[in-house]
């Protein structure tokens, strides 16, 4: 059973638009939320992450934005790049001693960023 | 270069055979993973160990055997392959406990199995 759902699956937007990615979960203890990017044959590389005390974090043209009540959290690209282009994962975790570093990950969304 | 590296990059094998993808880090993380991702790109974790230990060990089948000599390194052994294990096998690694959770994944390990 998946615990976080990811949406869209892909999306193509143009040079200087906005991407949104967005993700939601069940499980309230999770405590740590990562962003991974993934480029064609390549690992994920951690993009930017936040944990549940704050609303938002922004990290250049990246931008998490947080809301726990509704238990959701999303990626914004802003003025997105041909080198955006990639697939960026949503993931979660709890920091329980039996669990850590358990990354639960979205099922992705592949981001397409035309000329 | 620091890094988590993994060997080989691609394996071709044939259903039935054994065969094993080394990891090695230079990031003097001590917890290494094992991630499967599937054809659709569903990324799961398998295993972790922390100083040699294992500490997650999520529903893999028994073939699946993964063995840590020490903290830099973590191998998967695969008994007896199937046609479904083909996937991209990625290794990760952390520091435990540390403030991030940051994992640093390798550059994975393509297996095929025929």
């Amino acid at each position: 059973q998946q615990q976080v759902k990811q949406s869209p699956q892909s999306l193509i937007v143009q040079k200087g638009g906005i991407s949104i990615i967005n993700c939601a979960y069940e499980n309230t203890a999770f405590d740590y939320f990562p962003w991974y990017q993934q480029f064609p044959g390549k690992g994920p590389a951690l993009l930017i992450a936040i944990r549940p005390d704050v609303s938002e974090k922004k990290e250049g043209r990246f931008t998490i934005s947080f809301n726990k009540s509704a238990k959701q959290f999303s990626l914004h690209i802003m003025d997105s790049q041909p080198g955006d282009s990639a697939t960026y994962f949503c993931a979660a975790t709890a920091e329980v001693t039996d669990s850590w570093g358990k990354l639960q990950f979205g099922a992705g969304t592949q981001v397409v960023v035309t000329p | 270069d620091t890094a988590v590296s993994q060997t080989p990059k691609y394996l071709v094998t044939q259903m039935g055979n054994d065969k094993s993808i080394k990891c090695e880090q230079n990031l003097g993380h001590d917890t290494m993973y094992w991630y499967k991702q599937d054809s659709k790109k569903f990324l799961k974790i398998m295993f972790s160990y922390n100083n040699k230990e294992l500490i997650i060990n999520e529903t893999v089948p028994n073939r699946f055997s993964p063995k840590s000599p020490d903290k830099a390194h973590l191998n998967l052994h695969i008994n007896s392959l199937e046609l479904g294990d083909s996937a991209v096998y990625f290794c990760a690694s952390s520091q435990y406990g540390g403030p991030n959770y940051e994992q640093y994944f390798g550059p994975g390990t393509r297996l095929t199995v025929t």
